[in-house]
């Protein structure tokens, strides 16, 4: 299987900390992208970033990738509670398919 | 309404039914994907669609069907339902066009199966 992997499998905060997520995956892509999934929902598309890019920002999220190690990562600064669910990296490859991993689990602390 | 579309949103069923999940969107996208999604475990391809009439194996297709007749449609015919095949299945569609292609996939609220 060519699965990306997040890392952590679960992160649980405080609200207004960082969250950081980490990504790595086997095969040359065409971009990465990251998606929210809240729990019993489908998912939803946050950010999306090119094999040419090294990072890329969006209101509180910021995402990197370093092609050469095969590895990316979300960062989600001041949390709220409304950022608990699962995010998964999808890296897109040669094939314009995204590569699925199990997601890592984000739980938000009042 | 605007948006992907899945029905029914529950279904149980029994062991050799067959079984027809529906998709529908309103996006006119050239392309759309089922998904199965299994308890602590990502996303995984059943089959894509990339155009009316064109249809391709994903990652897991044995047991499955589709068809393609129309854009907007993309219906998951289950032929003889298994236990294996309970799951949350998501239907997904992106535009992927070759002068600025989107890439990213707009998800269905999914489809939750269980064969008993």
């Amino acid at each position: 299987s060519q699965q990306g992997e997040e890392d952590p499998q679960a992160l649980s905060i405080q609200e207004g900390e960082n969250a950081t997520m980490n990504c790595s995956y086997k095969t040359s892509i065409n971009n990465l992208q990251w998606y929210r999934q809240n729990s019993g929902r489908g998912l939803v598309h946050l950010i999306l970033i090119r094999s040419n890019e090294r990072e890329k920002h969006s209101g509180r999220l910021r995402v990197t990738l370093d092609t050469s190690k095969k590895s990316s990562s979300l960062l989600i600064t001041a949390s709220r509670a409304a950022d608990t669910a699962s995010y998964f990296c999808a890296p897109m490859d040669s094939n314009y398919q995204l590569i699925w991993g199990a997601g890592t689990k984000l739980i938000i602390k009042p | 309404d605007a948006g992907i579309t899945q029905s029914p949103r529950y279904k149980i069923t029994e062991t050799g039914r067959q079984v027809t999940l529906m998709c529908h969107q309103t996006w006119s996208h050239s392309y759309m994907f089922w998904y199965r999604q299994d308890l602590g475990h990502g996303l995984r391809l059943i089959y894509y669609s990339a155009a009316a009439d064109i249809t391709d194996k994903g990652e897991v297709p044995d047991g499955y069907v589709v068809s393609r007749s129309k854009t907007e449609n993309f219906p998951l015919t289950l032929e003889s339902a298994t236990r294996s095949q309970t799951s949350v299945y998501f239907c997904a569609s992106s535009e992927s066009g070759l002068v600025n292609p989107s890439y990213e996939q707009y998800f269905g609220p999914g489809t939750r199966l269980t064969v008993t």
